[in-house]
């Protein structure tokens, strides 16, 4: 069955360090790969996403993932984190072939940052 | 921007009770979806909802739970027999079309006790 993995469960960095959320998937057909942010007590905010292209995707808020496909991955990555970035990360996947637009998520990364 | 509204944001009912989540989508997206997450565990696909019916539904979307989209604005999940376990968020989610991300709402809280 299809399953995404993000390795890190809970991450605590300083202010201006430097962020890299791992997330493998394990479905081997064409997919599209997205990452979500969940601030504390809001919903799910799109930061993301990947279809094809260009592999190396440029978000919101200085975020950016490199999807690369002989490693099933698709980490995500901030030069220099803010106290604002302090959320829960959600990296999701869709086969690219699905016509429902199902989405499987991986458990979540909470991130702390520390001012 | 355009939102994805979901009422209520939290409700509390008792287990055997039916509970219904509402949501309304974007005016001009197509496909609908509820999603959930118990505390503390992944975010889980429940159903998806296009052309006015189920396009796919998990394992978890057993006969105890439907979806409807009544009046062309609103998206409700139902429960007809709520039990312990069913305590959650649930999230409801749209999206133009396939080649777009989804929105989702900001989601309902559900206690069952």
């Amino acid at each position: 069955a299809q399953s995404v993995s993000q390795h890190n469960h809970h991450v605590i960095l300083s202010e201006a360090a430097s962020l890299e959320l791992g997330c493998n998937y394990s479905y081997g057909g064409t997919v599209n790969l997205f990452w979500y942010v969940q601030y504390p007590g809001q919903h799910l905010q799109l930061l993301l996403k990947y279809f094809s292209g260009d592999p190396l995707v440029k978000g919101i808020k200085g975020f950016e993932a490199e999807f690369i496909k002989s490693k099933f991955s698709f980490n995500l990555r901030k030069p220099s984190v803010q106290w604002s970035d302090t959320a829960e990360y959600f990296c999701a996947v869709e086969r690219g072939s699905s016509n429902t637009g199902k989405l499987i998520f991986g458990q979540g990364t909470t991130l702390q940052v520390k001012p | 921007e355009p939102e994805v509204t979901q009422t209520p944001s939290h409700q509390v009912t008792q287990m055997g009770q039916e509970v219904i989540l509402r949501c309304v989508p974007i005016s001009n997206h197509l496909y609908f979806y509820w999603y959930r997450q118990i505390l503390g565990q992944k975010v889980e696909f429940l159903v998806s909802f296009y052309n006015n019916e189920i396009s796919e539904k998990s394992e978890i979307f057993d006969d105890q739970f439907s979806v409807e989209r009544p009046d062309g604005s609103n998206f409700t999940l139902k429960i007809r027999s709520t039990k312990l376990e069913d305590s959650a968020m649930y999230f409801c989610a749209s999206r133009q079309e396939p080649s777009y991300g989804y929105t989702f709402g900001s989601g309902t809280r559900l206690t069952v006790v």
